[in-house]
């Protein structure tokens, strides 16, 4: 079975830092690209960050860009995403999840597995 | 930016269909993905590519496209299918490609 297992969320005040980590088990996780997704409590789903499967692909969603960098080590099947100058508005639920695209060009990409996710809170 | 538009809320009667739509501009141009998430839960993948269902979802969970709207609709609504459902695409054609419509909560009355 797939398992992703965040960790890494906590209380850091505005302007601070954070890096998360999401290690998988269960598939080839070089094989696939993956993504950070996060969501305010109480509200929808916001799409964060993605990685293709050799880190040749990156993107962000323009609320992040700038300030968070997605990476992953394929050889110890894990997932970051560093988290600087953090807002009060980047306080969210952030999930990892694991992407449908397995290498090449994808024209469409949808999350096949969650996490239960890592809790940030920015508040001073 | 692209953007999805799903009602806020839909009301069901147990053992009734839900419908529940995603709106967005040239969605037949796109597949159209849709997550299911109860309270206190991660989300869970429901319908991939319009009208695919994952090994181990029910068969009364099923997809549809018709222009610029998708369709999820639950058969035989039952209490375990009260949940928020979101839609989901991947716009290729930007440098910010994934999309959440802001959701629909099922209320099973």
């Amino acid at each position: 079975d797939v398992q992703l297992v965040e960790s890494g969320g906590g209380l850091v005040q505005p302007g601070g830092s954070l890096r998360l980590s999401c290690v998988a088990s269960g598939f080839t996780f070089p094989t696939y690209s993956m993504n950070w997704v996060r969501q305010v409590p109480g509200k929808g789903l916001e799409w964060v960050s993605y990685i293709s499967s050799r880190s040749t692909s990156i993107f962000y969603a323009d609320s992040v860009k700038g300030r968070f960098t997605i990476s992953r080590d394929n050889a110890n099947n894990s997932l970051f995403l560093q988290m600087n100058s953090l807002r009060v508005e980047d306080t969210a639920m952030y999930y990892c999840a694991k992407d449908s695209c397995t290498g090449g060009v994808c024209y469409t990409s949808y999350f096949e597995s969650w996490g239960q996710g890592t809790l940030v809170t920015v508040s001073s | 930016s692209y953007v999805l538009t799903q009602p806020p809320s839909v009301s069901v009667a147990p053992g009734k269909t839900a419908k529940l739509t995603c709106g967005g501009d040239n969605l037949e141009g796109k597949s159209v993905h849709w997550y299911k998430q109860k309270a206190g839960q991660a989300p869970v993948l429901v319908i991939y590519d319009d009208i695919d269902r994952p090994s181990g979802i029910s068969e009364r969970v099923s997809g549809s496209k018709s222009g610029d709207t998708a369709t999820l609709t639950i058969n035989s609504v039952q209490a375990g299918d009260e949940a928020d459902y979101f839609c989901q695409v991947w716009t290729v054609t930007t440098d910010h490609p994934g999309v959440f419509g802001p959701g629909t909560q099922v209320t099973v009355l």
